[in-house]
């Protein structure tokens, strides 16, 4: 069963605008991360966070999680026609490595 | 990127058909997975490896076996695909350092079973 589901299912911004993306989940995780996927492509790790981190910046992007409410926001600043991609949450429930991916988020960056 | 290959890319075969898709990396992590990915499911765990000749199952293991006799390679076979099996197939690897288990994708084989 999916562990992390993210909304919205599809989002649409223009250029320069910022992008917010959620996650919620069901069990308590060791971290949460993001992963990013281009048409036809493989997976691409983006971002980690730890259970007790409350947020987390790497370049453009950053990430909240509250574990009281057992979700995730990601967030992409002054988007890019190049950030069109779908967007994955996946959560580290603690066994033996296993990530629980969530259905994924389809943005779309209007040039 | 990280040093993931996956053989064929793209492969059509009948109902029936037994079907064997590679994973091999060049990184020498510890951890492998297989993967499908369709529409309106995301990515489902299909087996995973946590070494040599260990593996087990993950979310949607019936249909499917694997091997790992290498470190480098991780085969997923279908003994006798049917239609429910065409998907995309990713294989990931990662291993324990500083970034917890971050997982890195191979470029996935589209599977289509007719």
């Amino acid at each position: 069963s999916q562990q992390g589901e993210e909304d919205p299912q599809a989002l649409s911004i223009q250029e320069g605008e910022n992008a917010t993306m959620n996650c919620s989940y069901k069990t308590s995780i060791n971290n949460l991360q993001w992963y990013r996927q281009n048409s036809g492509r493989g997976l691409v790790h983006l971002i980690l966070i730890r259970s007790n981190e409350r947020e987390k910046h790497s370049g453009r992007l950053r990430v909240t999680l509250d574990t009281s409410k057992k979700s995730s926001s990601l967030l992409i600043t002054a988007s890019r026609a190049a950030d069109t991609a779908s967007y994955f949450c996946a959560t580290d429930q603690g066994a033996n490595s296993k990530l629980t991916f969530g259905k994924g988020i389809t943005l779309s960056v209007r040039p | 990127d990280a040093g993931i290959t996956q053989s064929p890319r793209h492969k059509v075969t009948e109902t029936g058909t037994p079907v064997t898709l590679r994973c091999h990396q060049t990184e020498n992590h510890r951890y492998m997975y297989w993967y499908r990915q369709d529409p309106g499911h995301g990515l489902r765990l299909i087996h995973y490896s946590y070494g040599v000749k260990d593996t087990d199952k993950g979310e949607v293991s019936d249909g499917y076996s694997v091997s790992r006799s290498k470190t480098e390679d991780f085969l997923l076979t279908l003994e006798s695909a049917t239609s429910s099996q065409t998907s995309v197939y990713f294989c990931a690897i990662s291993d324990w350092d500083s970034t917890m288990y971050e997982q890195y994708f191979g470029p996935g084989t589209r599977l289509t079973v007719t």
